[in-house]
């Protein structure tokens, strides 16, 4: 069955240091991937998804998320963490080539704490 | 641009007590997903809908029904409401056309329903 493994529950950083949030999927085939974001009591909003092709992957907000297969990991960056980055982080896989990209397997989320 | 809309955005209602959330997507969206998001979980998807008609189902309980309309928006209709039912449940909406037509989904900020 399809699975998505974020180890780290809760993770503090300094505002200014690097960051990298941890995910692991359990999936049959190539998988769609991707990182959610959502502040408290808000909505998710997508910040980068892996399709195919460089796996190394761009978003919003100087993220980036690295796809390797070998390790059935797609880890999440930022190089330098801001006050506002502090949120719960969701990886997701989701179940479907091409037509959908709504069904979704998350994570049980990552909740980022950033230290002045 | 425009999001998703949800309505209402909080909602109490009291046990075996009837609930009706509602979804409106992107213009021009075509599909429309469930999701329920319990205190301190992951979103779990409920059920989703593809020009109108259901494409996939998941943890969706009995006592809950849901639809998409002819304008595509959708709802979700929650029957002997549970206090377990309280949660946060998102809509999402995206496009399965081909190319750079298939989108990833968008997702509203969410309807929080509590059950008294």
């Amino acid at each position: 069955a399809q699975s998505v493994t974020q180890p780290d529950i809760h993770i503090t950083v300094s505002e200014g240091a690097s960051l990298e949030l941890r995910c692991n999927y359990s999936y049959g085939a190539t998988p769609y991937l991707f990182w959610y974001v959502q502040s408290p009591g808000q909505g998710l909003q997508l910040l980068l998804k892996y399709f195919s092709g460089d796996t190394l992957v761009q978003g919003i907000k100087g993220f980036e998320a690295e796809f390797k297969r070998s390790q059935s990991s797609f880890n999440l960056r930022k190089p330098s963490v801001h006050w506002s980055d502090a949120a719960e982080y969701f990886c997701a896989v989701g179940l479907n080539y091409g037509g959908s990209q709504g069904n979704l397997i998350f994570g049980k989320g990552t909740k980022l704490s950033v230290k002045p | 641009a425009a999001g998703v809309i949800q309505s209402p955005r909080h909602l109490i209602k009291e046990k075996r007590e009837t609930a009706t959330l509602k979804c409106y997507p992107i213009p021009r969206h075509d599909t429309v997903y469930w999701y329920q998001q319990g205190p301190g979980q992951d979103p779990q998807f409920l059920i989703s809908f593809y020009e109108k008609m259901q494409s996939d189902k998941g943890s969706i309980p009995d006592r809950f029904s849901a639809q998409q309309f002819s304008d595509y928006h959708s709802e979700l209709n929650m029957s002997s409401l549970e206090l377990g039912d309280s949660a946060l449940y998102f809509c999402a909406s995206s496009s399965q056309g081909t190319g750079p037509m298939n989108t990833e989904a968008f997702f509203g900020q969410g309807t929080r329903l509590t059950v008294v």
